[in-house]
């Protein structure tokens, strides 16, 4: 099955830095790649998401890239806020439709003012 | 905006009873999954649900693990003899049938 790996577990950033969070994937079937962040006791809420026939997408100050022939993701935050601290999930799906989610472990960042 | 609300937010059991989490999805949607989280770990994926029949489950989804839809909108999910290691926070998710999947607040489920 899929197999997704997360990179960093944790990251500190200052306030109006970048923030770099790197994904990887097993299945190359796999077409549909979201991110979530998570607040600390809260749901984890879909901030960006790219499907596999794209490989940029941009949403303000986050953006999210895809090499497929790599098989590898990654999630850009650019002029990082307090209020961006968060643990970030990765995730893929071979099922662009309904497919289960497979996530990464997560990455814990926090920035510094 | 329509959201996924899931209740209790905290249940705590004992040990071997069993216990139901309560979801309720976006009225729309008709694609319906349970995902658990340990305490700082990654969210696993457990079930999914479509068309009044389990689409897919996990390894995690046992005998001890049951869902239904009682009615046009609840989706439960059933841990018949929960055990200590059943303790985690789930979240239930729907989607129209093209992803996004929309996630709800999530039951704490304490097991003692």
């Amino acid at each position: 099955g899929e197999n997704v790996e997360q990179h960093p577990s944790t990251l500190s950033v200052q306030e109006g830095d970048s923030a770099v969070i790197k994904c990887t994937y097993s299945d190359s079937a796999s077409n549909y790649f979201p991110w979530y962040k998570q607040e600390l006791g809260k749901r984890p809420q879909l901030i960006i998401d790219i499907r596999s026939n794209v490989g940029e997408k941009k949403d303000q100050r986050i953006a999210v890239t895809l090499n497929k022939t790599a098989k590898h993701f990654s999630l850009h935050i650019t002029e990082t806020q307090p209020e961006d601290s968060a643990v970030y999930f990765c995730a893929a799906t071979v099922t662009d439709s309904w497919g289960k989610l497979q996530f990464g472990a997560g990455t814990q960042v926090v920035v510094t003012p | 905006e329509p959201e996924v609300t899931q209740t209790p937010s905290h249940q705590v059991t004992q040990m071997g009873q069993e216990v139901i989490l309560r979801c309720v999805p976006i009225s729309n949607h008709l694609y319906f999954y349970w995902y658990r989280q340990i305490l700082g770990q990654k969210v696993e994926f457990l079930v999914s649900f479509y068309n009044n029949e389990i689409s897919e489950k996990s390894e995690i989804f046992d005998d001890q693990f049951s869902v239904e839809r009682p009615d046009g909108s609840n989706f439960t999910l059933k841990i018949r003899s929960t055990k200590l290691e059943d303790s985690a926070m789930y979240f239930c998710a729907s989607t129209k049938g093209t992803q996004p999947q929309h996630f709800g607040d999530g039951t704490r489920l304490s097991i003692l």
